[in-house]
């Protein structure tokens, strides 16, 4: 299974709400990260996890807030957002080591905040 | 932060002839630098990638080129054919032994095969 996936496919959330984004993989692999795509534009990282823990935060609002249970899941939790943060977000997963390996990406949710 | 730059944003040409994407970066930490295709309202498929210990790298009809030292690589596709129209992002990482940092991707090219 070399598959990356994500739910839900899309979401519409108002600037109250809170709402949580999962990604699963089950390749075994212990880096996860999460992407936001802007339309016409590249992919930006957002987050890096490495074992289940966060090692990369780049700068993003507290409005999101990662989280990994376990080795196959990534969330993204998403609460109070604003209209600037509608986007697709990605998330992608690779292997660890001494690499480098492919990071394999999931079909994002589209995410329309009101 | 690593910044990478991507040109052209837009390519066409017809097809079976050749399309280059070229893109540079800053990091002269960065040792991997994957090709990814993202054809619209589908998720980034990697097509092609290349390590810092490499100078050239082939698949098919597909080529990446690196020249570490202008801090610069490329991408060829060859017989181009109208599958291969989609949006190409190039992408550049640091891999240290305990994995990865992320990538941070190029503005994209928009190739587009004229029949």
């Amino acid at each position: 299974d070399t598959e990356v996936t994500q739910t839900p496919k899309h979401l519409v959330m108002g600037m109250t709400n809170k709402k949580s984004l999962k990604c699963e993989q089950h390749m075994g692999h212990r880096a996860m990260y999460w992407y936001k795509q802007k339309a016409k534009k590249p992919p930006e990282l957002m987050f890096v996890y490495s074992y289940e823990k966060l090692s990369i935060n780049e700068s993003v609002p507290s409005r999101f807030s990662p989280e990994c249970p376990n080795s196959s899941l990534l969330n993204l939790h998403l609460h109070a957002l604003q209209p600037e943060d509608s986007a697709l977000y990605l998330c992608a997963s690779s292997e660890k080591g001494p690499g480098p390996y492919e990071q394999y990406f999931g079909p994002g949710t589209r995410l329309t905040v009101t | 932060g690593e910044n990478v730059e991507q040109h052209p944003s837009t390519l066409s040409v017809q097809e079976g002839d050749s399309a280059v994407i070229k893109c540079t970066y800053s990091d002269s930490a960065s040792n991997y630098f994957p090709w990814y295709k993202q054809e619209l309202g589908k998720r980034p498929q990697l097509i092609i990638d290349i390590r810092s210990n490499v100078g050239e790298k082939k698949d098919q009809r597909i080529a990446v080129t690196l020249n570490k030292t202008a801090k610069h690589f490329s991408l060829h596709i060859t017989e181009t054919q109208p599958e291969d129209s989609a949006v190409y992002f190039c992408a550049a990482g640091v891999y240290s032994g305990g994995g990865a940092d992320g990538l941070t991707f190029g503005k994209g090219t928009h190739l587009i095969i004229q029949p």
